[in-house]
């Protein structure tokens, strides 16, 4: 079955650290994206990209970088620039162009500080 | 820019009853597209209905449907009948024709009453 697989699920970093979130499409998808998910904060958009080797900031990109350096793939590294790290994290993709195409979400993964 | 605000950040329903959750958005674009995503305890996003701007008739999805008003920039969602498993997060969110970002509310948590 087509979708989308984060890894891992739930993650730990210690202070100065930097960590990284893999997420995995195989849904052909042009389109990525990482959000950021808190209480009350809806999804706020970390980073997207639309074509291999390219990427664009979101609304939340500090403190946080991506590679898309396959289609199928766009992993996220928080980076210790990110001070307040701890917060859900969901990928997801989507045919790009018009059309209004919905995005497919991974199950998202829990990081949290040490 | 663009903004969707969900007025309601939790409701209640009793089993078998309808509720409507309540969106609105501020755009000054005309081609564009609306959702609705549930959230369960699971966390996965899961996508429940799509309307696009340029149709008048009112998209539905089994028990639920949407009463999406143009002019007002108003795009609610009702459940019928609703059953415990509807018991999650729900977001609105906002596309437009000519981008691949999608813009999210904050989220309704709706509890179902047995």
């Amino acid at each position: 079955d087509g979708g989308i697989t984060q890894s891992p699920k739930y993650l730990f970093r210690k202070e100065g650290q930097n960590v990284t979130l893999s997420c995995e499409q195989n849904l052909n998808h042009d389109a990525m994206y990482w959000y950021r998910q808190d209480p009350g904060q809806g999804l706020r958009l970390i980073y997207y990209s639309q074509i291999v080797n390219d990427f664009q900031k979101g609304d939340i990109a500090e403190g946080y970088s991506v590679s898309r350096e396959k289609k199928e793939s766009f992993p996220l590294t928080v980076t210790s620039a990110q001070k307040n790290p701890t917060a859900f994290y969901l990928c997801a993709s989507s045919i790009i162009g018009a059309g209004g195409q919905p995005q497919h979400f991974g199950d998202g993964t829990r990081l949290s500080i040490l | 820019a663009q903004t969707v605000t969900q007025s309601q950040p939790e409701m209640s329903v009793q089993e078998a009853e309808t509720v409507t959750l309540s969106c609105t958005y501020d755009t000054s674009e005309s081609d564009y597209y609306l959702f609705w995503y549930k959230q369960p305890p699971s966390r996965q996003m899961i996508l429940v209905i799509r309307q696009e701007a340029y149709k008048q008739q009112n998209a539905t999805e089994n028990r639920f449907s949407v009463n999406f008003q143009k002019a007002a920039k108003s795009f609610s969602l009702k459940i019928s009948d609703s059953q415990l498993g509807d018991a999650a997060m729900y977001f609105c969110a906002y596309r437009m024709n000519r981008d691949d970002k999608i813009i999210f509310g904050k989220g309704t948590r709706l509890h179902i009453l047995p």
